[in-house]
């Protein structure tokens, strides 16, 4: 199974900072990477997919990239909403896994 | 608009069984492949199952397989998963999730629906 390792898993910032969340796989996994935003006692909300597209609605100051094996998640101007539980995911084929998380702050 | 409701799930003893269903609307269903998430109280989110848009094809983690069976009925646009041998560490809020498309990840949620195996 490949494993999906997120870093840091918790991070403190400021409104309109910039933050990165880095996700790596333990094996290739191309461009079938995710990412999805979880605040408490919510279900989560799906982000990103195909490593850098956005889903529809998503504000332009969440971006991703990489490919292969290690992959970010960039918040350009951090906003309240923002604060949240984010989640990596690949899905280069079963079993899907995803990464621990990362708690983002304030 | 895309829905994905949720139903089932409650509290049910070890070794006890309980169904999920998820009832979809705002699409063409049959068009589109289906998945099982659980989180466990406190925890990560955990793949549990898939199902492709024919309902032929169907893929399980190995934690649930030989337990739990998802299934689809495309003329209700409905998806179940029948959770049997319920165990402790089955505990979650089980979620139903819609791909984007082939190949594009996961886009929307059903509320999700809590599941407590305990006597």
């Amino acid at each position: 199974d490949i494993q999906m390792t997120q870093s840091p898993s918790s991070l403190s910032a400021s409104i309109g900072d910039r933050v990165t969340i880095t996700c790596r796989a333990s094996q290739d996994i191309g461009y079938y990477l995710a990412w999805f935003q979880q605040k408490p006692g919510q279900a989560p909300k799906s982000l990103i997919y195909a490593a850098s597209s956005l889903h529809t609605g998503v504000p332009s100051r969440f971006s991703g990239s990489g490919s292969g094996t290690h992959f970010t998640l960039t918040i350009s101007s951090l906003q309240p909403e923002d604060f949240a539980t984010y989640f990596c995911q690949h899905y280069n084929h079963h079993p899907i896994t995803f990464g621990l998380g990362t708690r983002l702050e304030i | 608009e895309v829905q994905l409701v949720q139903s089932g799930g409650g509290l049910v003893q070890p070794g006890g069984s309980l169904r999920l269903s998820c009832a979809a609307s705002g699409f063409t269903f049959s068009n589109y492949a289906f998945f099982w998430v659980r989180q466990a109280p406190g925890k990560g989110l955990e793949w549990v199952s898939t199902i492709d848009g024919t309902g032929t094809g169907t893929y399980y983690a190995d934690s649930v397989k030989g337990r739990f069976t998802i299934s689809r009925d495309n003329s209700k646009n409905t998806v179940d998963l029948q959770m049997n041998s319920l165990r402790a560490e089955d505990t979650a809020i089980y979620y139903c999730t819609k791909e984007r498309g082939a190949f594009m990840g996961l886009e929307y949620w059903g509320q999700g629906t809590l599941v407590t195996v305990s006597s």
